[in-house]
C-alpha cells in the first residue's frame, strides 16, 4: 500500500526567506504522480505544483520548486521569496498513474510567513 | 478561473439522521470524487464517479453512503443515518480525465454529527 508522510506539522518563515517543505513517500510502483496542494484558510485546496515520476527534471512554478529523489521517495517543496499569501496548509499528495482514482495524501504542514 | 463549489459549507445534524452533501464539479469534467478529512487527520478517499457509476470506493465507503448525480451538474454524496464519528470535513473533487490528471478541490463541507 502507498503512503505519504509529512514530517513537519507546523513551519514558519520570514517574509522574503526561502521555506522547504518536506515530504516522503512509499510505493513499490514505478509509475507515479506527486502533488502539493496548498490550502488557504477558510478556502479550498489548489494545485501548487505537480511532478510526473518518469520525468527526472524537478517540476517549476514561479516561485515553486520541488526537489524530487525517486530513489529516496521524498518529494520536498522549496518556497523562494515568501510573501504573506503563502500562509496556508500545505498538501503533499501521491497517485498511480493506472489502475486507481484516488490521491494519498499527507498530514499537511502549516506553514506561517512572518512579516 | 472555473471552481468546484460545496453546499452548504457547514451542516449540524443529529445521530441517525440522512444528509446529502451536493457538489458543482467544474462543467466540463468528467470524473467526480469524494474525500473527507476528520479532524486533525490526512484528507482520506471516499470514492470516485464516472459515466454515472462509482468507479473505485475504498473501505470507508460502506452501504451508508451513496452518490449521485442528479442532474448535469450536481454530484451529491448522502450518509443515510449519520454516526458520531461522520463528524468531518468533506471534500469533492474533479477532474478533467482520470488519475493521471489533476483533481481540483472543493472548498468543503464541515458536518458535525451530534
Amino acid at each position: 500500500a502507498q503512503t505519504v508522510t509529512q514530517s513537519q506539522p507546523e513551519m514558519s518563515v520570514q517574509e522574503a526567506e526561502t521555506v522547504t517543505l518536506s515530504c516522503t513517500y512509499d510505493t513499490s510502483e514505478s509509475n507515479y504522480y506527486l502533488f502539493w496542494y496548498k490550502q488557504p484558510p477558510s478556502r479550498q485546496m489548489i494545485l501548487v505544483i505537480r511532478q510526473e515520476a518518469y520525468k527526472q527534471q524537478n517540476a517549476t512554478e514561479n516561485r515553486f520548486s520541488v526537489n524530487f529523489q525517486k530513489a529516496a521517495k521524498s518529494f520536498s517543496l522549496k518556497i523562494s521569496d515568501s510573501q504573506l499569501g503563502d500562509t496556508a496548509m500545505y498538501f503533499c499528495a501521491f497517485t498511480l498513474s493506472s489502475g486507481t482514482y484516488k490521491y494519498i495524501f499527507g498530514t499537511g504542514t502549516r506553514l506561517k510567513v512572518l512579516a | 478561473e472555473p471552481e468546484v463549489t460545496q453546499t452548504p459549507s457547514h451542516q449540524v445534524t443529529q445521530m441517525g439522521q440522512e444528509v446529502i452533501l451536493r457538489c458543482v464539479p467544474i462543467s466540463n469534467h468528467l470524473y467526480f470524487y469524494w474525500y473527507r478529512q476528520i479532524l486533525g487527520q490526512k484528507v482520506e478517499f471516499l470514492v470516485s464517479f464516472y459515466n454515472n457509476e462509482i468507479s473505485e470506493k475504498s473501505e470507508i465507503f460502506d452501504d451508508q453512503f451513496s452518490v449521485e448525480r442528479p442532474d448535469g451538474s450536481n454530484f451529491t454524496l448522502k450518509i443515510r443515518s449519520t454516526k458520531l464519528e461522520d463528524s468531518a470535513m468533506y471534500f469533492c473533487a474533479s477532474s478533467l480525465t482520470d488519475s493521471t490528471d489533476t483533481q481540483y478541490f472543493g472548498p468543503g463541507t464541515r458536518l458535525t454529527v451530534l
